[in-house]
């Protein structure tokens, strides 16, 4: 397998615009995790799915996220309005069930000016 | 609510030492698991080693090994025969009913 997919891997926009990360999970996995790191606040979760259905999006910032996952094999996390302080790199990770390791996607290196 | 600390920021070890990297949680759940988690300069997640908290033997994986004791809610890393692609960021992680919580790091830069 190829492992977890997101694009882009950089992405460097302008405060106010929409942004939209896409991932794509391991085949066969059940959840999928969106996830944001900073230097101030480490690495957070953000929301999760289980069989594409948000199970627990408490830890969306604002209501300027959003999250879906139309099928078992695709999820986008979008940001509209982003502003600089969305800056981070965002990782989407899988998993088999829940209590079991995740394998995280390469992450997407987010920049707002 | 669960909680993941390492309270060591950064280490450092010569090449072909011994290091342990500590991390102690907190969790009210009976049921899960522990991680460690490395974060190279290419900022991929990679898993290293996991733990089942209803299991008292310590994982294994190569020359990566933890000490997992369970009542004090402590588990360490410790790295034998280190070698320079070990440098990263290492990352504890705690998992129960909740959410997968991560600690805040430990740098570890490998010396040759």
């Amino acid at each position: 397998d190829a492992g977890v997919i997101q694009s882009p891997r950089h992405e460097v926009t302008e405060m106010g615009q929409e942004v939209t990360l896409r991932c794509k999970p391991i085949s066969g996995h059940d959840y999928l995790f969106w996830y944001r790191q900073t230097m101030m606040r480490g690495l957070e979760l953000l929301i999760y799915f289980n069989n594409n259905v948000p199970i627990d999006d408490s830890g969306m910032p604002e209501d300027r996220f959003s999250a879906k996952m139309p099928n078992a094999s695709f999820s986008t996390l979008k940001i509209q309005p982003s502003e600089p302080r969305d800056s981070a790199v965002y990782f989407c990770a899988s998993s088999l069930t829940f209590l079991y390791e995740q394998y995280f996607g390469p992450g997407t290196r987010l920049t707002v000016t | 609510a669960q909680t993941v600390t390492q309270s060591q920021p950064e280490m450092s070890v010569q090449e072909a030492e011994t290091v342990t990297l500590s991390c102690t949680y907190d969790t009210s759940e009976s049921d899960y698991y522990l991680f460690w988690y490395k974060q190279p300069p290419s900022r991929q997640m990679i898993l290293v080693i996991r733990q089942e908290a209803y299991k008292q033997q310590n994982a294994t994986e190569n020359r990566f090994s933890v000490n997992f004791q369970k009542a004090a809610k402590s588990f360490s890393l410790k790295i034998s025969d280190s070698q320079l692609g070990d440098a990263a960021m290492y990352f504890c992680a705690s998992q129960g009913a909740q959410k997968l919580v991560f600690g805040q790091g430990t740098r570890l830069t490998i010396n040759p």
